[in-house]
């Protein structure tokens, strides 16, 4: 598709399970983002891609989150022995991202809404 | 580090009069900003950018912001606002040039448009 993707949609997950989301980025795009975003809340930045290389990764909560390009393109996401706060939902975004250039703009996909029970 | 503030929580205009979200931003370099509107059961979308060039950029819907240097600020307006307005509005910066792509998004600005 020409968006970006994510799945899935939707998950529950016991508390102490690992869940892993995945990111099919806009075919192109160099850069990469997860964000989390809390109940009424605005998206947390967790971490950033440069292609397959994680140039950013201060974003993420704990050692339990772990996120993953091995080829520059789809991105995972993993939580190991969730947690009741990690509860939210996972934002992916892409973008051209090459500075200097004008279509620096994010497009998200419509996230992954994690519920750990 | 970069940073944005969205100092109002909430926004409640009367539909038809002129509608003002606010952002103030701060950066070590030059900025990128941008608007994103979030409705409700869908994803981010993206409103409007400053990149460079003119101080008031146009956007969709209408929308249309502009660029402050010397305030540090990029505030949201529209002439008349609709009550498909009603949304939550997320300002946003990243920085050029210098390679750091990351984008940084306030907290967020609940509008309502009132019928």
């Amino acid at each position: 598709g020409a968006g970006v993707s994510q799945s899935p949609r939707y998950k529950v997950a016991k508390r102490g399970q690992d869940v892993a989301l995945r990111c099919d980025p806009i075919s192109g795009h160099v850069s990469l983002f997860w964000y989390q975003q809390a109940l009424g809340q605005g998206p947390e930045f967790l971490t950033y891609f440069q292609n397959e290389a994680q140039l950013d990764k201060s974003g993420l909560p704990s050692d339990r989150f772990f996120a993953e390009r091995p080829e520059g393109s789809v991105s995972t996401l993993k939580i190991q022995r969730t947690q009741q706060e990690d509860s939210a939902v996972y934002l992916c975004a892409s973008s051209l991202g090459v500075s200097g250039l004008v279509n620096t703009e994010a497009f998200f996909g419509q996230g992954t809404r994690l519920t750990v029970v | 580090a970069q940073s944005v503030a969205q100092p109002e929580d909430q926004v409640n205009v009367a539909e038809g009069n002129p509608l003002t979200v606010k952002c103030t931003y701060s950066v070590s370099g030059n900025p990128y900003l941008f608007w994103y509107v979030q409705y409700p059961n869908r994803g981010l979308q993206f409103l409007l950018k400053y990149i460079t060039g003119d101080n008031l950029v146009k956007g969709s819907y209408g929308f249309e912001a502009e660029f402050n240097k010397s305030q540090t600020s990029f505030h949201l307006k529209k002439p008349s606002a609709l009550v498909s307005d009603s949304a939550l509005y997320f300002c946003a910066v990243s920085i050029w040039p210098g390679g750091d792509d990351k984008i940084i998004f306030g907290k967020g600005t609940r509008l309502h448009i009132l019928p």
